[in-house]
């Protein structure tokens, strides 16, 4: 199995509310990522994950609030986002140092 | 700071022209480099990747890159396009003291027209 699922596809929110994202990958990878990509640019790292600890937080708003419960599950908690935020939500695994593998990703709507 | 330069934002090709995509890296240590395509409405995939050894690496779909160490490039090449080839192409480089960070370029749009 060499795919990352992501749940929802699509996912409209207001200001007010509480959601999460998930993201699955049973590769074996201990390194995983949440991306945020924006139309026409490339994705921006927010958040990485290596052997279920956070190791990288990108200076990322805490109303994004990552979290691993094993090594094949991550979600992202999403709380009073702003319409800024509205953008692609990628979720990518890996062995460290390797290629990445993405997730079709999350399309985020904030009214 | 580390960065990746695209030199190409858009290119527009006719079937069965040649497609070379320019891309730059500024970090002096060792790198992992990757091409990656995103199909319109579909996820980012990996096209080939070069860690050591030839610096000639082919990938899927007809595409090679050449990895020039001197000039800190890893330019994409296809002898043929195909309309389907019509996609975001990203370069992008882990540096390997920073194993994790997936450092992108800006991307090139191509689009093939048939």
């Amino acid at each position: 199995d060499t795919e990352v699922t992501q749940t929802p596809k699509h996912l409209v929110m207001g200001m007010t509310n509480k959601k999460s994202l998930k993201c699955e990958q049973h590769m074996g990878h201990r390194a995983m990522y949440w991306y945020k990509q924006k139309a026409k640019k490339p994705p921006e790292l927010m958040f990485v994950y290596s052997y279920e600890k956070l190791s990288i937080n990108e200076s990322v708003p805490s109303r994004f609030s990552p979290e691993c419960p094993n090594s094949s599950l991550l979600n992202l908690h999403l709380h009073a986002l702003q319409p800024e935020d509205s953008a692609l939500y990628l979720c990518a695994s890996s062995f460290v140092g390797n290629e990445q593998f993405f997730g079709p990703g999350t399309r985020l709507t904030v009214l | 700071a580390q960065s990746v330069s695209q030199h190409n934002h858009h290119v527009i090709l006719s079937e069965a022209a040649s497609l070379e995509l320019g891309c730059n890296y500024s970090y002096g240590g060792t790198v992992n480099l990757f091409w990656y395509v995103q199909y319109p409405g579909q996820h980012l995939q990996l096209l080939l990747k070069y860690f050591s050894g030839d610096p000639l690496v082919k990938g899927i779909k007809g595409f090679e890159a050449e990895f020039i160490k001197s000039k800190f490039s890893f330019n994409l090449r296809k002898p043929s396009v195909q309309w389907s080839d019509t996609a975001e192409y990203f370069c992008a480089v882990i540096p390997m003291d920073s194993s994790y960070k997936l450092i992108f370029g800006s991307g090139t749009r191509l689009l093939v027209r048939p």
